[in-house]
């Protein structure tokens, strides 16, 4: 079965950077995924899609504080130079064939 | 610059069936390299994909959801929509639509969001 887990809470300084993990069931280490946040009170907002070998693009206007990497199962999301307004949720998101799964989301806070 | 929005009532009751529509703005749902998707958030907790549909009317549906729900799409108005029957409380949620790239034939990843509507189950 197609799922992904994340670390329900993460924590980083003003100015510093964090690095968010998604982890691919057994059997689909292959698999690209997707992150977006979502920030306070808003919709989720599409960030990049990164593929198994950390290769990834990202959306429009997606600043370059943002990265992806990848190794074996796990996918990353690096945010550097941490703003307050990165204190949000974090998804990350994959696909099978014609299903859609999303991780439980990461909740960052900025201190 | 594409936008979705969803519009429906805010408000249903039990048994009843719930119905959303999507409007795209600022680029063409008959685009042949992208599915449009359905996915709810019920109040302080995580995404769920409901399910996605290409202008062909070719659909994919979660299957904890597939019994209930139908999307269909209608090009001439650059819409898609929603039904989800049977509702309980817990259909309660915000409803996202969203666009969904397309690769070999399947629906993707979510690279554009609309702005979210809640939907409340009750009498």
């Amino acid at each position: 079965q197609l799922v992904l887990t994340q670390s329900p809470s993460a924590s980083a300084s003003l100015g510093a950077s964090v690095k968010l993990t998604c982890t691919l069931s057994s059997g689909h280490s292959s698999y690209a995924i997707a992150w977006h946040q979502q920030q306070p009170e808003k919709g989720p907002r599409y960030l990049m899609k990164l593929n198994s070998d950390g290769s990834h693009s990202k959306g429009d206007g997606i600043p370059d504080r943002f990265s992806g990497s990848s190794s074996g199962a796990e996918r990353y999301l690096t945010i550097s130079s941490l703003q307050s307004e990165d204190e949000a949720d974090y998804y990350c998101q994959t696909w099978g064939t014609g299903i859609g799964v999303f991780g439980g989301g990461t909740k960052l806070t900025v201190l | 610059q594409l936008q979705l929005q969803e519009s429906g009532p805010g408000l249903v009751k039990p048994s009843e069936t719930l119905s959303l529509t999507c409007t795209v703005s600022g680029g063409s749902i008959s685009s042949s390299s992208y599915y449009w998707g359905w996915i709810r958030q019920p109040p302080g907790k995580g995404l769920e994909w409901i399910g996605s549909i290409y202008y062909s009317g070719s659909t994919y549906y979660n299957p904890s959801l597939k019994s209930r729900v139908t999307i269909s799409v209608d090009t001439s108005k650059n819409q898609f929509s929603l039904k989800l029957s049977s509702v309980t409380a817990a259909d309660t949620a915000v409803y996202y639509c969203a666009r969904q790239a397309r690769l070999l034939l399947f629906p993707v990843q979510v690279d554009y969001w609309g702005q979210g509507t809640l939907v409340t189950v009750s009498s």
